[in-house]
């Protein structure tokens, strides 16, 4: 157990709703990441928060949008959703940037499916 | 651009022989390499990490590996595998001031008895 929780596990939903990811870090760690794992593109990293601030962007639609709240936990919000969004959300957290030698702890993930 | 390249998909091995996983990556600066290890069903979990130093890096569960900045390579190794080593493999590379990860597409390892 790696000390960071997402919820929920599984998801179904329709093409065109919009559902929201949880991720609760480790305690004390200030940094929380987003990735994607899917068939075809693999683990991409999606965004970085630290200490409730965007630090860091990578593959991330302009449909979807995270935010780290005062709690330090984590929203990932992915709208208008389509089949192709289908994949393992995977959130991990570290204890904050450490020029890039920090360990990122990863979650069980959330697995999302669209129909 | 940095990337992360594992040549081998799939790798079967019989349990208590050695394991040797591949990884090569582009980066365009000093890189930081990982290897992460994710069993069915559950997050990545680090096995170990190279910044500087030595070549030659030990981790968790037995694994180690050796980083050639010659040949771009970070490969995964263990004398002896056991069954509970059956997972999927990750390799991703980051770098100084850089937390994002480049992960390769990984190596799924069965075991065979």
């Amino acid at each position: 157990d790696s000390g960071v929780t997402q919820t929920p596990k599984h998801l179904i939903t329709a093409t065109g709703q919009r559902v929201t990811l949880r991720c609760s870090p480790r305690s004390g760690d200030l940094s929380v990441y987003w990735y994607q794992q899917s068939l075809d593109q693999g683990l991409q990293f999606l965004i970085q928060y630290y200490n409730g601030e965007e630090r860091a962007k990578g593959n991330i639609l302009e449909r979807f949008s995270a935010q780290q709240f005062p709690d330090l936990h984590s929203e990932l919000n992915l709208s208008s959703l389509e089949l192709g969004d289908s994949a393992l959300y995977f959130c991990a957290s570290s204890l904050g940037p450490s020029g890039g030698r920090e360990t990122q702890y990863f979650g069980p993930g959330t697995r999302l499916l669209v129909l | 651009a940095q990337s992360v390249t594992q040549p081998d998909i799939h790798i079967t091995v019989s349990e208590g022989a050695s394991l040797e996983l591949r990884c090569n990556y582009s980066y365009g600066a000093t890189p930081y390499l990982f290897w992460y290890v994710q069993s069915p069903g559950q997050g990545l979990q680090l096995l170990l990490k190279y910044f500087s130093g030595d070549t030659l890096v030990q981790g968790i569960k037995g694994f180690e590996a050796e980083f050639k900045r010659s040949q771009s390579s970070f490969n995964l190794r263990k004398p002896s595998v056991h069954w509970s080593d059956a997972a999927e493999y990750f390799c991703a590379v980051g770098g100084i001031g850089n937390e994002k990860l480049t992960f390769g597409t990984g190596t799924r390892l069965t075991i065979i008895p």
